[in-house]
């Protein structure tokens, strides 16, 4: 069946260290997404991508960097100027007003 | 910009009972709206989405939504409670256009009491 794979589903990371949230889609879509999820805030846009090789800063960019260099992958990568990097992170990808989300990574610094 | 306004960051009602969780858009293009839900450390599941056609949405599990042009509102509801309705509850907003992000309010929390 078609979807998005998220991984790790849980991740810790040290402070100061850099790590990376993997999104796999076998959906053929286009356009890709990485949302941040804290408690009372819903959802936050990071950064998006609509074709491979292209992606755009969402509202809350600083402190990420992604990279889309196949239609199937849109990693995202938590870097340590990010300092609140805490939080539930979730992948998209959609064709039209058809949105598919992933199971989320939920990362903890430690 | 767009934006989604969720009034009622939690809600509780008692099993059997009416749920209405409230949505208000900003938006300006005609807008596709959309109602997910979402268990504890899991994804978003989607409830329903208007996009244009009939006004009177229905989705799975017995949830449905009106889009209100004149109020800008697109509430969910659901006549009767079941206790697996408890979960948080998002509504969102896209433009369909080059972007065609979608833009989420901050969220309701839904609990049903026995």
């Amino acid at each position: 069946d078609g979807g998005i794979t998220q991984s790790p589903k849980y991740l810790f990371r040290k402070e100061g260290q850099n790590v990376t949230l993997s999104c796999e889609q076998n959906l053929n879509h286009d356009a890709m997404y990485w949302y941040r999820q804290d408690p009372g805030q819903g959802l936050r846009l990071i950064y998006y991508s609509q074709i491979v090789n292209d992606f755009q800063k969402g509202d809350i960019a600083e402190g990420y960097s992604v990279s889309r260099e196949k239609k199937e992958s849109f990693p995202l990568t938590v870097t340590s100027a990010q300092k609140n990097p805490t939080a539930f992170y979730l992948c998209a990808s959609s064709i039209g007003a058809g949105y598919t989300f992933g199971s989320g990574t939920r990362l903890t610094v430690v | 910009a767009q934006s989604v306004t969720q009034l009622g960051s939690h809600v509780s009602v008692s099993e059997g009972a009416l749920v209405l969780l409230r949505c208000n858009y900003s938006s300006s293009v005609p807008p596709y709206l959309f109602w997910y839900v979402q268990y504890p450390n899991q994804g978003l599941q989607l409830l329903l989405k208007y996009t244009s056609a009939a006004t009177l949405v229905k989705g799975i599990n017995g949830f449905e939504a009106e889009f209100k042009k004149s109020e800008t509102s697109f509430h969910l509801t659901k006549p009767s409670a079941h206790m697996s309705d408890a979960a948080e509850y998002f509504c969102a907003v896209s433009d369909g256009g080059a972007t065609n992000k979608l833009i989420f309010g901050t969220g309701t929390l839904l609990a049903v009491q026995p």
